[in-house]
């Protein structure tokens, strides 16, 4: 079955650095979401992937989707406390036309003011 | 806020006992899914309906079972509860069915059993 590994599993910055999530999978990629949460709460939607190569930003924060690699990585310029928080990224992890998606375990963030 | 509505936000029961969960979808939307988030096995899909017929299935327990209503909101119902069904259950909705469809996911009911 299809695993997501997310890295690195915490992050803990000053305000104003850069800083670069990754999301690996373990087979091939069709589309790739990422997602924000808050501790104990619901998760809010940032971006979804679609296409190798594909890049969207958000604000501060922009994901690409390397499909060769298998991989996505999520990167935050000049973070804030704003951006505290856990991301997930999911991917499609069924066969068929649904929308099941696996997530990976997460990274924390932290943003040190 | 998603558009995603779920009741009740707690859920407090004991062991054995059954609950339901309550998901209202965006309006618009068809598809509802049902996610599992503990902290041993992180979030997990558990089930997907569209427009009202279930749709893909993942590790749901046969204790656990789900429907969508006719006015496509849907219920998670849990019995038999045990200690580690402890965890908060999300639910999801997009307008399609497949994994291009964006999905928008409710504030999740925290579900304790003691």
């Amino acid at each position: 079955s299809q695993e997501l590994e997310q890295s690195p599993q915490s992050l803990i910055v000053q305000e104003g650095k850069n800083l670069t999530i990754n999301c690996t999978s373990s087979k091939t990629l069709y589309g790739l979401y990422w997602y924000k949460q808050k501790y104990g709460e619901g998760l809010i939607f940032l971006m979804m992937l679609q296409k190798g190569g594909e890049e969207k930003s958000h604000e501060k924060i922009t994901a690409k989707l390397d499909e060769k690699k298998q991989q996505s990585s999520l990167h935050i310029t000049a973070s804030q406390p704003s951006h505290a928080g856990i991301y997930l990224c999911g991917a499609y992890g069924g066969s068929g036309n649904t929308g099941k998606l696996i997530f990976g375990q997460g990274t924390t963030l932290q943003v040190k003011p | 806020d998603s558009g995603v509505t779920q009741t009740p936000k707690h859920l407090i029961t004991a062991t054995g006992q059954r609950v339901t969960l309550r998901c209202s979808p965006r309006s618009g939307d068809l598809s509802v899914y049902w996610y599992q988030q503990s902290l041993d096995q992180g979030l997990q899909f558990l089930i997907q309906y569209y427009n009202g017929e279930e749709r893909a299935k993942g590790n749901i327990l046969e204790r656990f079972s789900a429907q969508q209503f006719p006015d496509l909101h849907s219920e998670l119902n849990l019995s038999s509860l045990e200690l580690g069904d402890s965890a908060l259950y999300f639910c999801a909705s997009s307008v399609g069915q497949g994994v291009r469809s964006e999905q928008f996911f409710g504030p999740g009911t925290r579900l304790t059993v003691l």
